[in-house]
């Protein structure tokens, strides 16, 4: 079973407030993403790191910042929050000395709502 | 440019029946081809996962084909049950270098009916 944690699950936050997102993964593994989800939609990739130090943008354009200053959490951050950053923000990791790096597992989830 | 496009959008099957589920892609140098189920609230997991030097994948009541010319993979989950209802999304990756990143497909929502 995938060990990878994702708090807070749910936040509710009014616009203009900073939030952070927190992943932490204790598999040892040196790839980490955030997707983006809307209810029942697709997922979109909108930032990756290949290990300490090493973020790249997604496919899909963001607001949000990220940082990898340890193999095994990468938070992500809203510097002013709006109502277009609702969504479900789902991190994920693959890779590392006994993983495969093209199987991705993903945490439970964080779903934002801006108000 | 949607490089994996799936289908169909939701599926109604009845208890016992086959739920079949299509995806087709564009981008040749793929080399992994994942499915991934979502139950509502929770991440993805992913369930099934084929490689192109291999036409068919099978692991209990999930099996992948896969037809590399037609660019076209799909799952087939047999003797469905109530319990498989969820969201299924495929997906697909190349790696080498700094890639492994996956390209999902819209999703799938598949109601099995008891």
């Amino acid at each position: 079973e995938a060990d990878i944690y994702q708090t807070p699950r749910y936040l509710v936050i009014g616009t203009g407030k900073k939030i952070t997102l927190e992943c932490s993964q204790t598999m040892g593994h040196d790839k980490m993403y955030w997707y983006q989800q809307d209810p029942g939609m697709e997922l979109h990739l909108i930032h990756y790191s290949y290990g300490v130090n090493s973020t790249e943008k997604g496919d899909l354009s963001s607001e949000s910042t990220v940082s990898r200053i340890r193999t095994e959490h990468f938070p992500l951050t809203l510097e002013s929050a709006r109502p277009s950053h609702t969504s479900q923000y789902l991190c994920a990791s693959s890779g590392g000395s006994l993983g495969s790096s093209y199987e991705q597992y993903f945490g439970p989830g964080t779903r934002l709502t801006v108000t | 440019q949607q490089q994996v496009k799936q289908s169909p959008q939701s599926l109604i099957v009845q208890k016992g029946g086959i739920s079949i589920i299509n995806c087709a892609y564009e981008n040749t140098a793929f080399d992994y081809f994942p499915w991934y189920q979502q139950f509502p609230g929770k991440g993805p997991a992913l369930l099934i996962a084929i490689r192109p030097d291999v036409s068919e994948k099978k692991e209990g009541r999930f099996t992948i084909s896969f037809n590399k010319s037609a660019k076209q993979f799909s799952l087939h989950i047999m003797d469905s049950q109530p319990g498989d209802s969820a969201t299924y999304f495929c997906a697909a990756s190349k790696g080498g270098g700094s890639n492994y990143k996956l390209t999902f497909g819209k999703g799938t929502l598949l109601t099995v009916n008891p």
